[in-house]
């Protein structure tokens, strides 16, 4: 089965730096991966997905980059801001990774603390 | 406003109980889904509905149920059955077409279920 691997260490970054989050997977190579923000007692929220024919992926502040040969997507936050301190989830499909159930198997998510 | 309703957010109940969690939603999307969240874990899928009147286990299936008799309501009944009910369950749509499987999850705000 498809395993997913973040950094589940809380992550510290000074405000106005860039926060780098990392996502590695092992096995099937996904047709696509999101990532999605959660904070404390709250749903996750989509952000951004990437396609397996794309490189990178830009909203905003936000960037993603999609490496199938690395199987690792890197999310990054550009100029930090306190308000981006949340925990971070990686997600990839399931059906389309031979796991053979819908939906997306997520990663435990790190936890990003940006500090004033 | 669009959405996805998870009630209640908080449900204490007595080993041994049947428990039914609530979610509705407006989106008019196909598919629904149930994951389950412990603390530094992942999320694990325990059901999932395509369409109105089928559904299909999970990961985690064993010591819940649901029904999908409605197109925009997906409830989930925890049973007694189940080995370690208190948890953070959270639902989620999405366009459930084979044309958009990469569509994004709209997730509710969760039911934080305590059993004693």
């Amino acid at each position: 089965s498809q395993k997913i691997e973040q950094n589940s260490e809380a992550l510290n970054i000074q405000e106005g730096k860039t926060a780098t989050l990392t996502c590695n997977y092992t096995n099937y190579s996904p047709a696509y991966l999101q990532w999605y923000r959660q904070d404390p007692g709250r749903g996750p929220v989509f952000l951004l997905l990437i396609r397996e024919n794309e490189k990178e992926k830009r909203k905003e502040r936000l960037k993603v980059t999609f490496d199938t040969t690395l199987k690792q997507s890197l999310f990054h936050i550009t100029a930090s801001q306190p308000a981006d301190s949340a925990t971070y989830l990686c997600a990839l499909d399931t059906l389309y990774s031979g796991g053979g159930a819908d939906g997306l198997t997520f990663g435990k998510g790190t936890h990003l603390i940006i500090q004033p | 406003d669009g959405g996805i309703t998870q009630s209640p957010k908080y449900l204490f109940r007595k080993e041994g109980q049947n428990v039914t969690l609530s979610c509705e939603q407006n989106l008019n999307h196909d598919a629904m889904y149930w994951y389950r969240q412990d603390p530094g874990q992942g999320l694990r899928l325990i059901y999932y509905s395509q369409i109105v009147n089928d559904f299909q286990k999970g990961d985690i299936a064993e010591g819940y149920s649901v029904s999908r008799e409605k197109k925009e309501s997906f409830p989930l009944t925890v049973t007694s059955a189940q080995k370690n009910p208190t948890a953070f369950y959270l639902c989620a749509s999405r366009t459930g077409t084979t044309m958009t499987f990469d569509s994004p999850l709209h997730f509710g705000n969760g039911t934080r279920l305590t059993v004693t």
